[in-house]
């Protein structure tokens, strides 16, 4: 029912590059930037990405974001045992006039 | 640092009202807006609203118009979101969040409907 769409599960193991993809439309990902979060069980989302492909200070460059057309991906390269965790992307949509959600994906590392 | 501190843990019966608080430190509380983001226990986060804290301007979600309303008080720098007619399903950690990519996230606050 969201908006965006996500994958409900990844998986990989250590050292692995993992891709999550984000799936929207012209009112959204189409022309806004996209913004991914990652959350760790019992706290609260910590920022990744911003406008699509930008990293703040402390996160690893091991993440990238990136989009094309309608659909965002986040890639996770060298995947570490704490990137155990969900993520979210996340949007502007027009139509809307608001911000939108993915449903998010569980990432787990095996 | 800067940081949002937010109220405690609330309990409320259906039909009530419930008002949170969200605290800025460390940072110009009027140059950021906040965004307030809830998640329902193992659910995903759900965008609720914007507000500029500096004119007081607001932006509500459709699902939440007519029942929610945020406020600030620039003084003691701190943002209020505040849900009225609450019901069973409005159970949740509501978050408040700095600026439209929300880099910097309280704590969380529980709401129990």
């Amino acid at each position: 029912q969201s908006v965006l769409t996500q994958p409900p599960s990844a998986s990989g193991t250590p050292g692995q590059r993992v891709t999550i993809s984000c799936s929207g439309s012209s009112s959204n990902i189409g022309s806004n930037a996209v913004t991914w979060y990652q959350q760790l069980p019992g706290t609260a989302p910590k920022l990744l990405i911003y406008i699509t492909n930008q990293r703040p200070s402390g996160v690893p460059d091991r993440f990238s974001g990136s989009k094309s057309g309608t659909s965002a991906s986040l890639a996770i390269s060298g995947l570490q045992s704490e990137d155990d965790a969900d993520y979210y992307c996340a949007a502007w949509d027009d139509s809307l006039s608001g911000r939108v959600f993915g449903g998010g994906t569980k990432l787990t590392v095996l | 640092q800067v940081q949002l501190v937010q109220s405690g843990a609330e309990v409320k019966k259906p039909g009530a009202s419930v008002k949170v608080s969200c605290k800025a430190s460390g940072y110009t509380f009027t140059s950021y807006d906040i965004n307030w983001v809830r998640q329902a226990t193992g659910q995903g986060l759900e965008w609720m609203g914007w507000m500029n804290p500096d004119s007081g301007n607001t932006g509500y979600a459709q699902k939440f118009q007519g029942r929610l309303t945020m406020s600030r008080n620039t003084s003691i720098t701190t943002a209020y979101l505040e849900l009225s007619s609450l019901r069973f399903e409005d159970t949740a950690v509501y978050y408040c969040a700095r600026q439209s990519y929300m880099d910097v996230w309280g704590k969380g606050a529980t709401v129990t409907v």
